[in-house]
């Protein structure tokens, strides 16, 4: 059983399009998370939900919007696409929001934006 | 600027070979997490590492968490094609209780 899953593995899409990805997990974990990985690898924190809430909302475009429907699930949409949203984009959890516990990560869905 | 620094930037050793990884931080950390991302997969949680001095070892990777808790170094023994990936570090920063940091990543290959 895959304990945290995204989808679409892959998405390629033109500048100024609505995409969206998925995640859920099924560790019974309250905490989720987005991150993005760059080209260069680096990976850095977009939005953090304890329990459907926002706790954690980094400096990130507006066109970016996380969505909770319930504790085990946290999308990802992201409005009017742009070259420079081209990346990794990772799903996480953690049983504990405090980081006292690993992060559980997705395998990532890698974002191509044209 | 970047939280961790994490050195070298990628390392390309011989097969049976040792190799050692390093993570800094100018802050004490909460925790020193290993992760390695094998390419184009998800991050696999390695160790953690809480307490200054920590040594902790699976198989034939070993991290330690210097006293100070502001430096981290992942050794990997006898190095085989399997140890290939991307490792990175994380941490929790004292000032920011609810956020993980990442290191920029070690890219290894290990040549058959």
């Amino acid at each position: 059983d895959t304990a945290v899953s995204q989808t679409p593995k892959y998405l390629v899409t033109q500048m100024g399009n609505d995409k969206s990805i998925k995640c859920e997990q099924n560790l019974g974990h309250d905490t989720m998370y987005w991150y993005k990985q760059d080209s260069k690898k680096f990976l850095k924190i977009m939005f953090s939900y304890n329990n459907k809430e926002l706790i954690i909302n980094e400096t990130v475009p507006n066109r970016f919007s996380p969505k909770s429907p319930d504790k085990a699930h946290l999308n990802l949409h992201i409005n009017s696409l742009e070259l420079g949203d081209s990346a990794v984009y990772f799903c996480a959890s953690s049983q504990d929001r405090g980081m006292r516990a690993p992060l559980h990560f997705g395998n990532g869905t890698r974002l191509t934006v044209t | 600027s970047q939280e961790l620094e994490q050195s070298p930037q990628s390392l390309i050793v011989q097969e049976g070979k040792n190799l050692t990884i390093n993570c800094t931080s100018s802050k004490t950390l909460y925790g020193l997490y290993w992760y390695k991302q094998k390419y184009g997969e998800g991050l696999i949680f390695l160790m953690m590492l809480q307490k200054g001095g920590e040594e902790k070892s699976h198989e034939k990777i070993t991290a330690k968490l210097d006293e100070k808790k502001q430096q981290s170094s992942l050794h990997i023994t006898a190095s085989q094609p399997s140890h290939a990936g991307i490792y990175l570090c994380g941490a929790v920063i004292p000032y920011n209780f609810n956020k993980f940091y990442f290191g920029s990543g070690t890219k290894l290959n290990v040549k058959p």
